[in-house]
């Protein structure tokens, strides 16, 4: 099993051009996440999916857009990309959560370098 | 917010000896995870720990929660310079994990 797989693993952008981040996992996971780092920051989460078809914002959804049409994939797109978006961004999922419990341990990517010039 | 906040934000050691690091958080939870982030990679889950627990075992790992403080730790016993990376607390109630900034570990042969 790869696990959790992030394409691509480095990018380097101008301002204003688009791209998109794919995630795949083969665990068979419901919950997928986005998440991005900065130094001195953590992670914050981007935006999430509960489901194939679903997808719900996190704490910093500007500027970024998402789609889940397989299950097993997760894709993260930014339509004009700003310095401000220069970071490392990971890609992890997760089994559903039961009724009434927290949130299951997510499987984490390795991340995709993304600087914006 | 669940966000977790670990203490301290670095801590130092020499190999061989224990590590604690510590999580406080401010909502209710159903359960606290622990993750390690080894520079330049992704996160691995280390242990979780469930609202009604109140310690857990995991190999060299320990991890204790008191919920009428709203706090864990974990500690890593006889550490190794492997151990050497980041470590953050993620508590996790009815909505996402929020991680924290992390605790950096350095661990010195």
């Amino acid at each position: 099993n790869a696990g959790v797989t992030q394409t691509p693993k480095f990018r380097v952008l101008k301002t204003g051009q688009s791209m998109t981040l794919l995630c795949a996992q083969d665990m068979n996971h419901e919950y997928m996440y986005w998440y991005r780092q900065d130094p001195g920051m953590g992670l914050r989460l981007i935006h999430y999916s509960v489901g194939e078809g679903t997808t719900a914002k996190g704490e910093v959804p500007d500027g970024y857009n998402v789609s889940r049409l397989k299950k097993q994939n997760f894709l993260l797109g930014l339509e004009s990309a700003a310095p401000s978006q220069t970071s490392v961004y990971f890609c992890a999922s997760s089994y559903s959560r039961r009724t009434g419990e927290g949130y299951n341990e997510q499987f984490f990517g390795p991340g995709t370098r993304l600087t914006v010039l | 917010s669940q966000q977790g906040e670990e203490d301290p934000q670095a801590l130092s050691i020499q190999e061989g000896e224990n590590a604690t690091m510590n999580c406080s958080y401010k909502t209710s939870i159903n359960n606290l995870q622990w993750y390690r982030q080894n520079s330049g990679r992704g996160l691995v889950h280390l242990i979780l720990i469930r609202s009604n627990e109140r310690e857990k075992h995991s190999g060299r790992l320990r991890v204790t929660l008191d919920t009428s403080k709203k706090s864990s730790s974990l500690l890593i016993t006889a550490s190794r310079a492997a151990d050497t990376a980041s470590y953050f607390c993620a508590p996790s109630g009815y909505s996402t994990l929020t991680f924290g900034k992390g605790t950096m570990l350095l661990v010195s042969p």
